[in-house]
């Protein structure tokens, strides 16, 4: 199984600031990731697909880049609306995985 | 508009058996793949299980574990997913999220339902 991991597990922002999450696969899954957001007792959202594709309806300020064995999630002016938890997926290869998530606080 | 609207859910004794459903709407049910993923209360996101489209003959794929035990089905008639839930065990409890999947390359995870909770306990 491929094994996602993300760092940091929690992080505390302030409005305005640029934050960047961290998303690594145990093996290369070229750029077959995904990034989604959930916020408290909600479903979670589609953010970004294929690595840097973001979804029809998901906000601008978000982006994603990377390949292989290396991503990354960026909030480009951190919102209200953006204190969340963040999970990284793998869908290169079965059983599809999920990293631990990111939640993104207000300090 | 794509609606995945999830039912079924309850509270079911362990050893015990349970259907959650999902109603789709807004889009040709047929032509995609759905997935099935779980949240345990507190925890992270675990996928369950998928079922192809009719293209590839509506075949199956499942997470260790649960393999064995549930069964991903449609009904294209009635535009439903379903999730057959057999020697259910205290760890199945969790919240249910039916997820439409999109293709680019492969398929991914596009839009999620609002989730269905099964709680498994004596």
């Amino acid at each position: 199984d491929i094994q996602m991991t993300q760092s940091p597990s929690s992080l505390s922002a302030s409005v305005g600031d640029r934050v960047t999450i961290t998303c690594r696969a145990s093996q290369g899954i070229a750029n077959f990731l995904a990034w989604f957001q959930q916020k408290p007792g909600k479903a979670p959202k589609s953010l970004i697909y294929a690595a840097s594709n973001l979804h029809r309806g998901a906000p601008s300020k978000f982006s994603g880049s990377g390949s292989g064995t290396d991503f990354t999630l960026t909030i480009s002016s951190l919102q209200p609306e953006d204190f969340a938890t963040y999970y990284c997926q793998q869908y290169s290869s079965y059983p599809l995985t999920f990293g631990g998530g990111t939640k993104v606080e207000i300090k | 508009e794509v609606q995945l609207v999830e039912s079924g859910g309850g509270l079911v004794q362990p050893g015990g058996s349970l259907r959650v459903s999902c109603a789709a709407s807004g889009f040709t049910f047929s032509d995609h793949y759905m997935d099935w993923v779980r949240q345990a209360p507190g925890k992270g996101l675990e996928w369950v299980g998928r079922i192809r489209n009719k293209a590839n003959s509506y075949t199956t794929e499942y997470a260790a574990s649960v393999k064995g035990r549930f069964t991903i089905s449609r009904d294209e008639s009635k535009n439903a997913l379903y999730l057959q839930m057999n020697s259910l065990k205290t760890e199945d409890t969790a919240i249910y999220y039916c997820i439409r999947g999109s293709y680019s390359s492969a398929w991914y995870f596009e839009f999620w339902g609002q989730g269905t909770l099964v709680i498994v306990s004596s």
